[in-house]
């Protein structure tokens, strides 16, 4: 099936541990995203890689790291886990980047739950 | 809000009924998305509408956007039970490098009983 993947589902760990996130697109698309979604359900950009290149960084703490190693792949890796990083953090990627839009495909979720 | 909003926050309706979904927000876009979001699961795409378009229809839904208002609205017609979802507006700002950034409102949820 085409899609955007993401694993794991679900991510229950410790505070202070290093974790990561998987992402891949069989799409064939450009450009890849990174958002988290809070328990209000607010969706908030985290970063965006457009064929490997960083080209959107949030004001995101710098304990988050996404890598791009082709462009079918987005991780993101999080740092010294804090109760706060507690959220569910989707992938999405699209097309391109032009200005006159693309619709971006999301994948289902990763539920972090940091204790 | 630099999010912009959402109205209603929830909005609960029988099948058959139409829903109306309002999104505003505040800065000139390149174009707004509309999304449905199920029950734990990822985010859908269902209309892009551009800046210089002031309706477009895919199926039951209508989706309109008044730019001198900066203001859009998702219409679903005849309802279901299986609408029943989260509906978020997404914006693209206009001007700038923003790379394909959308900005998201806070989402309508919408229940729609059988």
């Amino acid at each position: 099936d085409t899609a955007v993947s993401q694993t794991p589902k679900y991510l229950v760990t410790q505070m202070g541990n290093d974790k990561s996130i998987k992402c891949e697109q069989n799409l064939g698309h450009d450009t890849m995203y990174w958002y988290k979604q809070d328990s209000k359900k607010f969706l908030k950009i985290m970063f965006s890689y457009n064929n490997k290149e960083l080209i959107i960084n949030e004001t995101v703490p710098n304990r988050f790291s996404p890598k791009s190693p082709d462009k079918a792949h987005l991780n993101l890796h999080i740092n010294s886990l804090e109760l706060g990083d507690s959220a569910v953090y989707f992938c999405a990627s699209s097309q391109g980047t032009g200005p006159l839009g693309y619709e971006q495909y999301f994948g289902p979720g990763t539920r972090l739950t940091v204790t | 809000s630099q999010q912009g909003e959402e109205d209603p926050q929830a909005l609960s309706i029988q099948e058959g009924e139409n829903a109306t979904m309002n999104c505003s927000y505040k800065t000139s876009i390149n174009n707004l998305q509309w999304y449905r979001q199920n029950s734990g699961r990822g985010l859908v795409h269902l209309i892009l509408i551009r800046s210089n378009e002031r309706e477009k229809h895919s199926g039951r839904l209508r989706v309109t956007l008044d730019t001198s208002k900066k203001s859009s609205s998702l219409l679903i017609t005849a309802s279901r039970a299986a609408d029943t979802a989260s509906y978020f507006c997404a914006r693209r700002n206009a001007g700038g490098t923003s790379y394909g950034k959308l900005t998201f409102g806070q989402g309508t949820i919408l229940t729609v009983h059988p």
